[in-house]
């Protein structure tokens, strides 16, 4: 699978976009970008996916770049809930495999009041 | 509840004893995953079903065993542990392939503590 690279940690005041990026130079054509998080000491939670276009859904947006070499997730407007571990993944999800999700570090996500 | 339910929620067992984690699901998934996450580490895959049948073990140490009986419930035994095996363990679900799913289905996991 790609590799992702995310920042370790990141603020965002409440109320305010969240806008979360990565990077994944190595992404093949076939492998779609998924999103999770993870709050505190739960499993992890599916938040949105894409291969090369937009998408949007009621959690998030998900942009990714034309070069598809990195994408951007946004919460448009965070809050304190929203405060977790934000985990991008490359994904294979060709038909003879079951498309194993494999995770990084994450980028932390704080919301302060 | 997301639809995959583990239980117990918390389990603490001394390294001598035998204990079974549980996770079950009714999201018509047919693949299953049990996940390793300890302290300040990223989650570790450790098995990976497929309709039944395991399709992926990842290096793990034997005193793990885990069992599928069926598309819906999903198995971790554990015996002689050692402490450093404490940690949360999650199962998740997905279908197996193909579709526009949203990926895989976390359970709320079982926080193990080995003493």
């Amino acid at each position: 699978d790609a590799k992702t690279t995310q920042p370790t940690s990141m603020d965002c005041a409440e109320g305010r976009a969240a806008n979360l990026p990565c990077n994944h130079s190595t992404i093949s054509g076939n492998e779609y970008v998924y999103w999770y998080r993870q709050i505190h000491s739960q499993g992890p939670q599916y938040i949105i996916h894409g291969l090369k276009n937009n998408e949007t859904n009621e959690m998030a947006s998900l942009i990714i770049t034309e070069d598809r070499k990195s994408s951007t997730l946004i919460l448009p407007h965070a809050t304190l809930r929203d405060t977790a571990v934000y985990y991008c993944i490359v994904r294979d999800r060709g038909s003879s495999n079951t498309g194993k999700l494999i995770f990084g570090q994450g980028t932390t996500l704080q919301v302060k009041p | 509840e997301t639809g995959v339910t583990q239980t117990p929620r918390h389990l603490v067992m001394g390294m001598t004893n035998k204990k079974s984690l549980k996770c079950e699901q009714h999201l018509g998934h047919n693949a299953m995953y049990w996940y390793k996450q300890s302290a300040k580490k990223p989650l570790e895959l450790m098995f990976v079903y497929s309709l039944e049948e395991r399709v992926e073990n990842n290096s793990v140490p034997s005193r793990f065993s885990p069992e599928c009986p069926n598309s819906s419930h999903l198995f971790l035994h554990l015996h002689t542990l050692q402490p450093e095996d404490s940690a949360l363990y999650l199962c998740a679900s997905s279908q197996r392939t193909g579709g526009l799913d949203g990926g895989y289905t976390f359970g709320s996991g079982t926080r193990l503590t080995v003493v």
